[in-house]
């Protein structure tokens, strides 16, 4: 079975910085571009970032680029988002997903995680 | 960036009825859209990708279609499990976005 599961949520403070991680099994890991999307309470999805299967490209949504930064280790199985600066708007439930295609990233995203919550309050 | 723009925002309906939910972009993406099926506590559900290409395991009663800047997801028959909400999202330009959503309701 193909799965994900995220890890690594919890409460920080404003400016504080939070890794979450994703690890990734019954796939092949590495022939898939990946993706981080999260909902904030009330809200609908939001695409955060996305990362090549080796890791070279990367983009990231306006709202969290210079702040967000999405890594991948191959060797684990594992993709990652380290968050910095964090905004009290940045408190949602984060979830992990596959693109569809193997060593593509035209045809949306197909296996997704359970998602990790990210409060961020004082 | 592209922005995705979903009508209707919400909507009332009853199971066996027929139903259309469109998605303008802002630009042209050609076939590069696809949609989503959420629920609440579950994770998001990939229905339809490059516009028609049903995914596996999807009924038969999704459908989707449009190309350019217009289009349009289609429930032929509703049934009980399918009151959720429904996002497009294009895969064209980095970066991706999501629609606002559109939230289907019991009548």
């Amino acid at each position: 079975e193909e799965l994900l599961v995220e890890s690594g949520g919890g409460l920080v403070h404003p400016g504080g910085s939070l890794r979450l991680s994703c690890a990734a099994s019954g796939f092949t890991f590495s022939n898939y571009w990946m993706h981080w999307v999260r909902q904030a309470p009330g809200k609908g999805l939001e695409w955060v970032s996305r990362i090549s299967t080796d890791g070279t490209t990367t983009n990231s949504a306006d709202s969290v680029r210079g702040r967000f930064i999405i890594l991948r280790d191959n060797s684990k199985n594992s993709l990652y988002v380290h968050m910095s600066s964090l905004r009290v708007e940045d408190t949602a439930l984060y979830f992990c997903a596959r693109s569809l295609t193997p060593g593509q990233d035209y045809h949306g995203m197909d296996v997704w995680g359970q998602g990790t919550t990210v409060t961020v309050s004082s | 960036d592209i922005q995705l723009t979903q009508s209707p925002s919400s909507l009332s309906a009853s199971v066996g009825d027929r139903l259309t939910i469109t998605c303008r972009t802002s630009q042209n993406i050609f076939t590069y859209l696809n949609w989503y099926q959420h629920k609440p506590g579950q994770a998001p559900k990939l229905l339809i990708h490059s516009s028609s290409g049903l995914q596996s395991g999807v009924p038969s009663r999704f459908s989707g279609s449009g190309s350019g800047t217009d289009f349009t997801l289609t429930i032929s028959s509703l049934q009980p499990e399918d009151f959720a909400t429904y996002y497009c999202q294009q895969s064209y330009g980095a970066p991706q976005t999501f629609g606002q959503g559109t939230r289907l309701e019991i009548k």
